[in-house]
């Protein structure tokens, strides 16, 4: 069975910019969460989606947003990027919601804010 | 404010020694609490707590937790170099299923 994909794996955008990241999960799986990872945060909670619909949302401001397909792939877009959002961006599947009854992390996608 | 601790932040043993790694939370509606192991790459599923006192096994890894505490602890024994990594601590709560990440223990494993 394939693992968690993310596309692209690496980025660099400047200022101002936005940018749209991709994560197709394990298939069959129907949760795909969204993490930051930086070194001084360490992993933080973005959003976690389910069958199309967003489940819950963590503390980031409007300029994060994600969306779900119906074949589970999830997007997340960052607007307006500024210096700080440079981070590891992960996502991870699950079969069902709450990362129940294992989360599954995709490789990453290096965003850098120049 | 929820939140997950976790200590010691760094620590360097000799292989074959044994390491206890914890993590405290304060969360509301707690639901389960997890720990994964990340190297240079993305973390991977170690261990999914819901229950008191009930040890989780693998290997040389065990985890253990304490609801009434509220902490855990994640046991390696006989370490090996293979062992150094970042651990990471998580806990998910009912209300909405929000995970809380931990800082990590990073843990380095020295021949």
């Amino acid at each position: 069975k394939a693992g968690v994909t993310q596309t692209p794996r690496y980025l660099i955008k400047t200022r101002g910019q936005q940018v749209t990241l991709s994560c197709s999960p394990i298939s069959g799986h129907r949760s795909v969460s969204w993490y930051q990872q930086t070194p001084g945060q360490g992993l933080q909670f973005l959003f976690e989606y389910f069958s199309e619909t967003q489940r819950n949302k963590g503390n980031f401001p409007g300029r994060f947003s994600g969306r779900q397909f119906s074949n589970s792939r999830s997007e997340m877009n960052v607007s307006t990027l500024e210096l700080g959002d440079s981070a590891l961006y992960l996502c991870a599947s699950s079969l069902w919601a709450g990362g129940q009854p294992e989360q599954f992390f995709g490789p990453g996608t290096r965003l850098t804010v120049l | 404010e929820d939140k997950v601790v976790q200590s010691p932040l760094s620590l360097v043993v000799h292989e074959g020694d044994t390491v206890t790694l914890n993590c405290s939370y304060e969360v509301t509606n707690f639901r389960s609490l997890l720990w994964y192991k990340q190297e240079k790459k993305a973390p991977t599923f170690l261990f999914m707590l819901t229950s008191s006192g009930i040890e989780k096994k693998s290997g040389r890894l065990s985890s253990i937790l304490d609801k009434k505490e509220l902490f855990s602890i994640l046991n390696i024994t006989a370490t090996q170099t293979g062992d150094s990594a970042i651990y990471l601590c998580a806990v998910v709560t009912n209300t909405g299923n929000q995970f809380y990440f931990g800082t990590g223990t990073s843990l380095t494993v020295i021949p």
